[in-house]
């Protein structure tokens, strides 16, 4: 059972729709972290919350809209999506933003599916 | 040059085989350096972390080689259950916060 929960598994939804992706985590973690990863592409990296406060937003366009009301929860706002968008939203988890090190690495969930049609 | 490199493959290879992989970086302020494994539609896991002096889990050896940039994984006594991608993680400094960066990926196949 993973520490990190997400859902929906799977959405699809058309260009227009307004979706949220939920994530909670329950292994006491401070720093939670949107990624998109495509087909053949690296795992990128969207979001990054430190005790609910944004610290990084990778240049992520403004349909995508997180939210997080506490430590343990982290949304992303879905509103106009484009088909390329279709990818697998990862969310994740790490005790601390800073120094990422080898005690201190992230979890991630099991990911939500989007297909924008 | 991309910030983290790895051969896609896939490598396949039968089973009782061993088989390495590298991954170089290009940033040599990187300080910690992590192997992740991620199975076909399924989250990255945490494999194992990679210390400078090397470690090993099992079948499993991480090494760093900070002059010439590049870590590698070293499987022994392939299983079929160790077929998935393997995702090379580093970050690139110790100093302030800063993003881990993931690589594209090795594939791995054993074969029966």
């Amino acid at each position: 059972e993973t520490g990190v929960t997400q859902t929906p598994r799977h959405l699809v939804m058309g260009m227009t729709n307004k979706k949220s992706l939920k994530c909670e985590q329950h292994l006491g973690h401070n720093a939670m972290y949107w990624y998109k990863q495509s087909a053949k592409k690296p795992l990128e990296l969207m979001f990054v919350y430190n005790f609910k406060e944004q610290t990084e937003n990778n240049s992520v366009p403004s349909r995508f809209s997180p939210e997080c009301p506490n430590s343990s929860h982290l949304f992303l706002h879905l509103h106009t999506l484009q088909p390329e968008d279709s990818a697998l939203y990862l969310c994740a988890s790490s005790q601390d933003w800073g120094r990422l090190g080898s005690g201190n690495t992230i979890y991630f969930g099991e990911g939500s599916w989007l297909t924008v049609v | 040059r991309k910030e983290v490199e790895q051969d896609p493959g896939p490598f396949n290879v039968p089973e009782g085989a061993t088989v390495a992989f590298n991954c170089t970086y290009s940033n040599s302020a990187s300080q910690s350096f992590f192997w992740y494994r991620q199975d076909c539609r399924k989250e990255p896991k945490l494999l194992m972390s990679v210390y400078s002096s090397g470690n090993e889990d099992g079948r499993f050896t991480a090494q760093l080689n900070r002059a010439s940039q590049y870590i590698s994984l070293l499987i022994r006594d392939s299983k079929l259950s160790d077929s998935a991608t393997y995702l090379c993680v580093v970050n690139r400094s110790n100093s302030g916060n800063t993003p881990l960066v993931f690589g594209k990926g090795t594939r791995l196949s054993v074969i029966a």
